[in-house]
């Protein structure tokens, strides 16, 4: 059975401690690995695509990685704005989509 | 473009009356999602849409949910009738066609149902 897994659930980060969230995933067929950002009250918003293991996309603080199980989303020096639910989902054959329930960042100032 | 739009963004029902959710996805995307989110179980998808025609409707949880879309620019969900474990945010989300692995997929805003 497909399944994604995020972990921790919750992080909380002082403002510049660095840390990284995990999702590992358990799929036939990888097509894609999908992190978006959560806010309070609103959709999920897109933050990147990885299709290969060994792939990194960067963008500011955030930096995701693949690999054949697992993917990791790292962010560098953490500010409060960054405070949100972070979700990774995994497309399948069949383009099927499947997401993690996502992990909450709360970050101090 | 206005993005992924949703209505109502709140909706408060009693228990058995019939719930109608209305998503008009970004012109030009042709593919339509129906997600579920809850505390307990996250994001679940119910039901998408491929050039209006439903693909794969195997995650509604029973028949008392029914989706439909009757032309590229308009969906709705319906439940009917309702119960107060349907209480939950419902996210329509929308992309281009799947192919060359551009699925990235834009979701609307939700809509936050009650069933009391």
């Amino acid at each position: 059975e497909d399944q994604v897994t995020q972990s921790p659930e919750a992080l909380r980060l002082q403002e510049g401690e660095s840390s990284s969230l995990n999702c590992s995933y358990t799929v036939s067929g990888l097509r894609g690995l999908f992190w978006y950002r959560q806010d309070p009250g609103k959709g999920p918003e897109f933050l990147f695509t990885l299709y290969s293991a060994g792939e990194e996309k960067e963008k500011e603080r955030l930096k995701a990685t693949l690999t054949k199980k697992e993917s990791f989303l790292h962010i560098t020096a953490p500010k409060p704005e960054d405070s949100a639910t972070y979700l990774c989902a995994v497309l399948v054959a069949g383009n099927q989509f499947y997401f993690g329930t996502g992990t909450s960042l709360t970050v101090i100032p | 473009d206005a993005g992924v739009i949703q209505s109502p963004r709140h909706e408060v029902t009693e228990m058995g009356q019939e719930v109608t959710l209305r998503c008009k996805p970004i012109s030009g995307h042709n593919s339509l999602f129906w997600y579920r989110q809850t505390m307990m179980r996250g994001l679940e998808l119910l039901i998408y849409f491929n050039n209006n025609v439903p693909i794969d409707d195997s995650g509604m949880p029973e028949d008392r949910f029914s989706a439909k879309m009757p032309n590229a620019s308009f969906s709705t969900l319906k439940i009917q009738p309702s119960e107060p474990r349907d209480s939950a945010v419902y996210f329509c989300a929308s992309s281009l066609a799947p192919g060359g692995g551009k699925n990235i997929q834009y979701f609307g805003a939700g809509t936050r149902l009650s069933v009391l």
